[in-house]
């Protein structure tokens, strides 16, 4: 079991670029939740899926932010027009069926230039 | 707005002494969980504790629904316990909230 798997682990884009992060949830795992962590906000709550269906996306910025899950195999977070405060680490947790435990990916580090 | 409160922000022990950490809550829940995360690494979940008393190893987590609140005791604090303890609360939305967490420091 790998557990939650981020990628890229890092990604550097300019200013007005698009960034795309993906994120392989846990097999068998039901939800699916991104988070964005930075120094001065902690942890973000932005959006999250269950059974592939989106359930809440009160955290999402609405213009630039879009968040899919195609398959039960995988989500991505999609970032239109990037912004220097879009700066962050993006963190993907899957949580199992009946279960209030999340499981974390390593994230992935986004720079905006 | 749902908030969860950490304190203390920052704690710095000797090792092999005990640490208390404390969190508490905007709201009434029953579903809390304390995270643990090492600098540059990944949240690790610790305990998930709705109410009363747990234990895992070294870590005893109580919490107390009716005072909206909970804490983590590490006893025989080691230099690899360092790093930052995370709170979180999951509200009847399914959107766990965490708190900004207690960055543990053990010196030898």
């Amino acid at each position: 079991n790998a557990g939650v798997i981020q990628t890229p682990r890092h990604k550097v884009t300019g200013k007005g670029q698009e960034a795309t992060l993906w994120c392989e949830p846990i097999s068998g795992h039901s939800a699916v939740f991104w988070y964005r962590q930075t120094i001065v906000q902690g942890l973000e709550f932005l959006t999250y899926f269950r059974n592939q269906a989106p359930i809440d996306d009160s955290g999402m910025p609405k213009e630039r932010f879009s968040a899919q899950m195609p398959n039960q195999s995988h989500s991505t977070l999609k970032i239109q027009s990037t912004q220097p405060q879009d700066s962050a680490v993006y963190l993907c947790a899957s949580s199992p069926p009946s279960q209030n435990t999340l499981y974390f990916g390593a994230g992935t580090r986004l720079s905006v230039l | 707005e749902q908030q969860v409160q950490q304190s203390p922000a920052s704690l710095v022990l000797q090792e092999a002494e005990n640490a208390e950490l404390q969190c508490s809550f905007s709201i009434f829940t029953n579903q809390v969980q304390w995270f643990y995360q090492r600098p540059g690494g990944r949240l690790v979940s610790l305990l998930y504790n709705p109410s009363g008393t747990k234990q895992s190893g070294r870590l005893t987590s109580t919490t107390v629904i009716k005072e909206r609140r909970s804490s983590l005791h590490i006893s025989s604090s080691q230099i690899t316990d360092s790093g930052t303890y995370l709170c979180a609360m999951e509200p009847n939305t399914n959107k766990v909230v965490f708190g900004t967490g207690t960055r543990l420091q053990v010196l030898p």
